[in-house]
């Protein structure tokens, strides 16, 4: 099973709202990332998680917050997020996070994100 | 932030052509180069991780060389075929950041 699987695929919400996105793998990989889209730009790294700790963080606003309760799951939990944090949110999964960035990355579908 | 730039933006070949574009990034703290293909509203599909300087990878009609003296990876499409239109992202990895051009949308029309 060589897919990561992410939920939900659209999301619109208020920004008052909190909600929360999930990724989730099954190929025993051991770092998980998430990466934020805008349209017509290239995909920016927003954390890392590596064993389930959190490796890497690209200086990103409070209101994101990353979670990775287990090794297969990796959960991004928003909260008074602003219209310009619409955008495709992306997940992907490695065998290592301590290699340098050799490992072949698995990316997820996305989840489409609109703020109101 | 660095810049990693591709190039075209877009592209449209007939069924058959072969084609190549460029990924072009810093000649120094290489790490490795990733390529990707992007279909729409599929998920980013791994092509290849490269290393070395002067690797060569192929992966069917789709291969790709390294020279990261001058920063820059080449991806090349033998006789393509519709199903290979899709976006064309690579990323340059430095320590444990990693940077993705803006992809190189190719169409094949049949």
């Amino acid at each position: 099973d060589t897919e990561v699987t992410q939920t939900p695929k659209h999301l619109v919400m208020g920004m008052t709202n909190k909600k929360s996105l999930k990724c989730e793998q099954h190929m025993g990989h051991r770092a998980m990332y998430w990466y934020k889209q805008k349209a017509k730009k290239p995909p920016e790294l927003m954390f890392v998680y590596s064993y389930e700790k959190l490796s890497i963080n690209e200086s990103v606003p409070s209101r994101f917050s990353p979670e990775c309760p287990n090794s297969s799951l990796l959960n991004l939990h928003l909260h008074a997020l602003q219209p310009e944090d619409s955008a495709l949110y992306l997940c992907a999964s490695s065998q290592e996070g301590t290699s340098g960035g050799v490992d072949t990355q698995y990316f997820g579908p996305g989840t489409r994100l609109t703020v109101l | 932030i660095l810049n990693v730039e591709q190039s075209p933006q877009s592209l449209h070949v007939q069924e058959g052509d072969s084609t190549n574009f460029t990924c072009s990034f810093p000649s120094s703290n290489f790490y490795a180069l990733h390529w990707y293909r992007w279909e729409t509203a599929k998920s980013p599909e791994a092509l290849f991780v490269m290393t070395l300087n002067g690797d060569e990878k192929k992966k069917g009609r789709i291969s790709a060389t390294l020279n990261t003296k001058e920063g820059y990876s080449y991806l090349y499409i033998k006789g393509s075929q519709p199903e290979d239109s899709a976006t064309y992202l690579c990323a340059f990895i430095t320590g444990n950041q990693f940077y993705f051009g803006t992809g190189t949308s190719l169409t094949v029309i049949p």
